[in-house]
């Protein structure tokens, strides 16, 4: 069982360029969400999804971009990437039930943006 | 919307003693989840401890305890016998057990505890 797997663990971007972050999970879990880590803020949520053909905003949706086509993979895109999304990214999957299940998190994406 | 305070940026403690972690949390609901995850160096997001607020009992992993005091909205955790290996950044976190709220966390924004030898 390989849980949730990210991809790539490091990137390293150019203002303006484009890339997508993958996540893919074999838990069959309903909810999947990303989240971004930065020094002093914690973990904030930039979009998340109830199910397939499913995404909703999180506090820190601008510049990100979301779909949810199986159940398995839900990809964030950066549009144009910016220095202020420099950032440890963390895809995170949880059941529907039972409700105490804890968020079960992939290994986390360190991106840079120069 | 439920917010997470961790007011200790950063907290130390000798290796075998024991050290508090405090999280406090703001929420108008009666029934929720909360949650200790650990992050060591590796990145590595680890749940240390969850406790149901319906549950009065405090939750208590080996090494790891909670003092969950619902009506004060504070969830602090207990280390003892502090371990080398339990440096790392300690994250308090909330789940809402409501329809529309369930599908995410609400993480404060961390602790960082150094164990010194």
């Amino acid at each position: 069982n390989a849980g949730v797997t990210q991809t790539p663990k490091f990137q390293v971007l150019k203002t303006g360029q484009s890339m997508t972050l993958q996540c893919a999970q074999d838990m069959n879990h309903e909810y999947m969400s990303w989240y971004r880590q930065d020094p002093g803020m914690g973990l904030r949520l930039i979009h998340y999804s109830v199910g397939a053909g499913i995404t909703d905003q999180g506090e820190v949706p601008n510049g990100y971009n979301v779909s949810r086509s199986t159940t398995e993979d839900f990809p964030l895109r950066l549009l144009s990437a910016a220095p202020s999304q420099t950032s440890v990214y963390f895809c995170a999957t949880l059941p529907n039930f039972p409700q105490n299940s804890p968020l079960h998190f992939g290994n986390g994406t360190r991106l840079t943006v120069t | 919307a439920q917010t997470v305070t961790q007011s200790q940026p950063e907290m130390s403690v000798q290796e075998a003693e024991t050290v508090t972690l405090s999280c406090t949390y703001d929420t108008s609901e009666s029934d929720y989840y909360l949650f200790w995850y650990k992050q060591p160096p590796s990145r590595q997001m680890i749940l240390v401890i969850r406790q149901e607020a319906y549950k009065q009992q405090n939750a208590t992993e080996n090494r790891f305890s909670v003092n969950f005091q619902k009506a004060a909205k504070s969830f602090s955790l207990k280390i003892s016998d502090s371990q080398l290996g339990d440096a790392a950044m300690y994250f308090c976190a909330y789940r809402s057990a409501e329809w529309g709220g369930s599908e995410k966390l609400v993480f404060g924004k961390g602790t960082k505890l150094t164990v010194n030898p």
